[in-house]
């Protein structure tokens, strides 16, 4: 049973669009993060929250927000979406104080036209 | 400098051969992570250390804080280690975490 679920799992979306991208955990875990992925590059973290009703700016947030309803969900959010945004997006979760093992989900293919 | 570096950046095997990869840290880490990436993009972990060696069948990494680096060996290559390996260290100052650029095996027949 996956732990760590996204949706959409690919999205096309159009210049100026709205785009939310969602993830679901069962861990029971405090800790969720959003990374986006480019071509030849690692992960590079966007938003991060350390429970619901939290949301952290990670290292590239500009053009990004996130929302963290509940423990098990969180979103991220492009308002007014770029090409520069086209990318893969990866959520994990993690336990969170002194453990810092990530789990993630299956990746979210997005491009913006 | 960027606070993970990985290398090599490729690498390419013959089934059955053994080699190694590493990341080096600028800074102290309190742990890391290795993942693989398969060929749908999905990343797979293979270790957790928080410090240390750690070894699943063909594959061993190692973790030294201290000397601000960390491998991940791979014996015996098999077509299905095809895939780019990443390493995530969590920093010890404030418990963010890095990723290398990962690097890109191919494992051929």
């Amino acid at each position: 049973e996956a732990a760590v679920t996204q949706s959409p799992r690919n999205k096309v979306a159009v210049t100026g669009g709205k785009v939310t991208l969602s993830c679901n955990q069962t861990n029971n875990h405090n800790n969720m993060y959003w990374y986006r992925q480019d071509t030849g590059h690692g992960l590079r973290l966007i938003h991060y929250s350390y429970g619901a009703g939290s949301t952290e700016k990670g290292d590239i947030p500009d053009g990004y927000k996130a929302s963290r309803p509940s423990q098990e969900n969180f979103s991220l959010i492009l308002e007014l979406a770029t090409p520069s945004q086209t990318s893969v997006y990866f959520c994990a979760s993690g336990a969170g104080t002194g453990v810092a093992e990530q789990f993630f989900g299956p990746g979210t293919r997005l491009t913006v036209l | 400098g960027m606070p993970v570096e990985q290398n090599p950046p490729a690498l390419s095997l013959y089934e059955g051969a053994d080699s190694g990869l590493r990341c080096n840290f600028s800074t102290t880490m309190k742990s890391v992570q290795w993942f693989q990436q398969n060929h749908r993009g999905r990343l797979i972990t293979l270790f957790y250390l928080a410090q240390g060696t750690k070894e699943n069948g063909r594959l061993k990494s190692t973790f030294n804080s201290k000397e601000r680096y960390s491998t991940l060996h791979i014996k015996d290559a098999q077509l299905e280690d095809s895939g780019t390996y990443f390493c995530a260290a969590e920093a010890g100052n404030n418990n963010r975490i890095f990723f290398g650029d990962g690097t890109q095996l191919v494992v051929k027949p």
